[in-house]
């Protein structure tokens, strides 16, 4: 079935470096891929996304690359900030459903 | 915010019990989705409602249903329930229904089942 893998599962990196979440989905009808920032105990909100004839996306220190051909997408930030830690989560869109990875626990030590 | 708005925020319950979620969606959404988070772990998609009618089913249990009413609110309802059930259950709301919507979420249902 449907899968999206999502890598790695916990980060930490040093304040002002640079963050990048790696995700991997099994179906190449796949056409629309959100990455959702989640803080304990509140709402998924959406950071940043692309669509599948885009291949690169960039808002501020936030951005998202897609490669199509070997059905990968990654997350990537810069100049990191303490309050960048927080669960990512990367998603497939398949139809009419997104199939979520499990998601990624980054740690921004100041 | 995202105008996508859940009640109750908090529900606790005993196993065996009947508990019905609400979530109204942003406004001029006619889509509403249904996902359920466990302790730090992943969203699980439900089920999917779309001007009305059932779009799409996800891991949904058979105790568990849900539908959506003309004011296009939604509400989900968990019968039976078991300790396993105790999750954050989030729904969240796009446009329309095609493959490219932006899905926006509410703040979440805290179910606690003892």
């Amino acid at each position: 079935g449907e899968n999206v893998e999502q890598h790695p599962s916990t980060l930490s990196v040093q304040e002002g470096d640079s963050a990048v979440i790696k995700c991997t989905y099994s179906d190449s009808a796949s056409n629309y891929f959100p990455w959702y920032k989640q803080e304990l105990g509140k709402r998924p909100q959406l950071i940043i996304d692309i669509r599948s004839n885009v291949g690169e996306k960039k808002d501020q220190r936030i951005a998202v690359t897609l490669n199509k051909t070997a059905k990968h997408f990654s997350l990537h930030i810069t100049e990191t900030q303490p309050e960048d830690s927080a669960v990512y989560f990367c998603a497939a869109s398949l139809d009419t459903k997104y199939i979520f990875g499990t998601g990624t626990r980054l740690k921004v030590l100041a | 915010d995202s105008g996508v708005t859940q009640t109750p925020k908090h529900l606790i319950t005993a196993t065996g019990q009947r508990v019905t979620l609400r979530c109204s969606p942003r406004s001029g959404d006619l889509s509403v989705y249904w996902y359920q988070q466990s302790l730090d772990q992943g969203l699980q998609f439900l089920i999917q409602y779309y001007n009305g009618e059932e779009r799409a089913k996800g891991n949904i249990l058979e105790r568990f249903s849900a539908q959506q009413f003309p004011d296009l609110h939604s509400e989900l309802n968990l019968s039976s329930l078991e300790l396993g059930d105790s999750a954050l259950y989030f729904c969240a709301s796009s446009v329309s229904s095609g493959s490219q919507e932006t899905q926006y979420f509410g703040p979440g249902t805290r179910l606690l089942v003892l």
